[in-house]
């Protein structure tokens, strides 16, 4: 399995709140993604980085921040959290732009 | 607007039974198609990655066939058993930057 970790797995917070997710990999691949998935539509990206600090936005980034201040980490943050942002995050790495991703094991956020 | 559809949204089949699904994606700036299985509880995991049209890629029980011409792709299990019971996802990535598009996955239901 790829060396994947997101952090944490699961996490409950109230409207209004910031919350930061992490994806740490050991594979050193260069390219770092965000997902969410709702039920009804596929995977849908969020954020995604190319580099060391450097990132670009997805189809569904409002409301979502990210930074890559090192290869191996790439942090999702929430500035203030809503119900609509209730969901599935998924990581994924690759080691090249549109190759195969291989995916961490998701962090189930639950917005009250 | 990049559309990735996958059909049937499900499917039932006994133990035994071979089985196939579809994803139709938009053909212009095609770059390449990826397979994914998607266990419950689990994380994706890379089946195949296709580029050209006409290419075929097999697994096992599994196969997958590409038309870039006509912006589909097949997925057959052969045999279908009850470990094959999962969330098939199909993503078709673009040229000029990042742009990898996910449908919404067929889920395989395999009866003993």
């Amino acid at each position: 399995d790829a060396g994947i970790t997101q952090s944490p797995r699961h996490k409950v917070t109230e409207t209004g709140t910031p919350v930061t997710l992490r994806c740490h990999q050991t594979e050193n691949h260069r390219y770092m993604y965000w997902y969410r998935q709702d039920p009804g539509h596929g995977l849908r990206l969020i954020h995604y980085s190319y580099g060391v600090k450097d990132t670009d936005k997805g189809e569904v980034s409002d409301g979502y921040s990210v930074s890559r201040s090192k290869t191996e980490d790439f942090l999702l943050t929430l500035e203030s959290a809503t119900s609509s942002q209730t969901s599935v995050y998924f990581c994924a790495i690759s080691d090249f732009m549109n190759t195969e991703a291989f995916f961490g094991q998701g962090t189930r956020l639950t917005v009250v | 607007i990049l559309n990735v559809e996958q059909s049937p949204q499900s499917l039932h089949v006994q133990e035994g039974d071979s089985t196939n699904f579809t994803c139709s994606f938009p053909s212009s700036n095609f770059y390449a198609l990826h397979w994914y299985r998607w266990e419950t509880a689990k994380s994706p995991e890379a089946l195949f990655v296709m580029t050209l049209n006409g290419d075929e890629k097999k697994k096992g029980r599994i196969s997958a066939t590409l038309n870039t011409k006509e912006g589909y792709s097949y997925l057959y299990i052969k045999g279908s058993q009850p470990e094959d019971s999962a969330t098939y996802l199909c993503a078709s990535s673009y040229t000029g930057g990042f742009k990898t598009i996910f449908g919404a996955g067929t889920r395989l239901f395999v009866k003993a």
